[in-house]
C-alpha cells in the first residue's frame, strides 16, 4: 500500500481481556516496528522484525505482550490481560531495510483504552 | 543507554517567525537522525533524515543540523506559519542491532496568527 495502515484506529476493552492491533507496513518494507506513546511522552520501542523473526524485543514492559509476523508482512500485536497501564497509542513504522540507511514510514496509530 | 532529550518543551511565537528547536543525544554512536511532526491525534510525519555522516538537510523552510560530536541536532523553521503548529519529535538511530529509533519527548510548537 501506499502507506502503514494500523487498524483499528481506536480500541477500548475493559480490563483484564484480550486485544489484537494489526499492523499493515509499505510493500516492500522487510523492517517492522511497534512503538507505544503514552501521553506527553515520545514513543518508546517495543519490538523490531527483520522478515519473519522478532529480531528485537528487548522493548517488550512484560510476557502479557507479545507480536507475531508470519509471512513477512502484516504483523499483530497481542496483549493478554490488559491493565489500565496499557492505555496508550500504539504506532507501527516499517522501513525499506532495518540498515539504518532508509528514514521510517510511521502508520497513524490504534489509540488503546483499557477501561 | 541512549537518551534524548528536546528543549525547549513548548513554544509560542508570532507568525513569521524565524524559530530553533534544539535536540541532544547522549552516545554519539548513532546510524541517523530524523525529525518529525506529530499533529493532535495523529501519527508521525518524517520531516528529515540526517545520516551520520552528514551535516545538514534542508526541505522547504525547513533545515535540520547535526554535530554528532557533541550529540546535538538543531531544527530551524524559518517564516514560520500557523500550520506548523504541532509537536515536533526528534529521535536518534542506534548503532548495532534494531536500528530502533530513541525518541525524545518533543516540543510543542505554537504559532499565532
Amino acid at each position: 500500500g501506499a502507506g502503514v495502515s494500523q487498524t483499528p484506529s481506536n480500541k477500548v476493552t475493559e480490563k483484564g481481556k484480550y486485544v489484537e492491533l494489526r499492523c499493515d507496513p509499505i510493500s516492500g518494507h522487510t523492517a517492522l516496528y511497534w512503538y507505544r506513546q503514552s501521553l506527553g511522552q515520545g514513543p518508546e520501542f517495543l519490538i523490531y522484525f527483520q522478515g519473519t523473526g522478532a529480531a528485537d524485543d528487548s522493548g517488550l514492559p512484560n510476557d502479557r505482550f507479545f507480536a507475531v509476523r508470519p509471512e513477512g508482512s502484516v504483523s499483530t500485536l497481542k496483549i493478554q490481560r490488559t491493565e489500565r497501564g496499557d492505555s496508550a497509542v500504539y504506532l507501527c513504522a516499517s522501513s525499506l531495510s532495518g540498515q539504518g540507511n532508509y528514514g521510517y514510514t510511521f502508520g497513524s496509530g490504534t489509540r488503546l483504552t483499557v477501561v | 543507554k541512549q537518551e534524548v532529550t528536546q528543549i525547549p518543551a513548548a513554544l509560542s511565537v508570532p507568525e513569521g517567525e524565524n524559530l530553533v528547536l534544539n535536540c541532544s543525544f547522549t552516545d554519539s554512536a548513532i546510524y541517523n537522525l530524523q525529525w518529525f511532526r506529530q499533529d493532535p491525534g495523529k501519527g508521525l510525519t518524517s520531516l528529515l533524515l540526517i545520516q551520520s555522516s552528514q551535516r545538514e538537510q534542508t526541505s522547504g523552510r525547513l533545515n535540520a543540523s547535526l554535530d554528532k560530536s557533541s550529540g546535538r541536532s538543531t531544527l530551524y523553521i524559518a517564516a514560520s506559519q500557523p500550520g506548523d503548529s504541532a509537536t515536533y519529535l526528534c529521535a536518534v538511530s542506534t548503532q548495532g542491532g534494531s536500528e530502533k529509533l530513541v525518541f525524545g519527548k518533543g516540543t510543542k510548537l505554537t504559532v499565532n496568527p
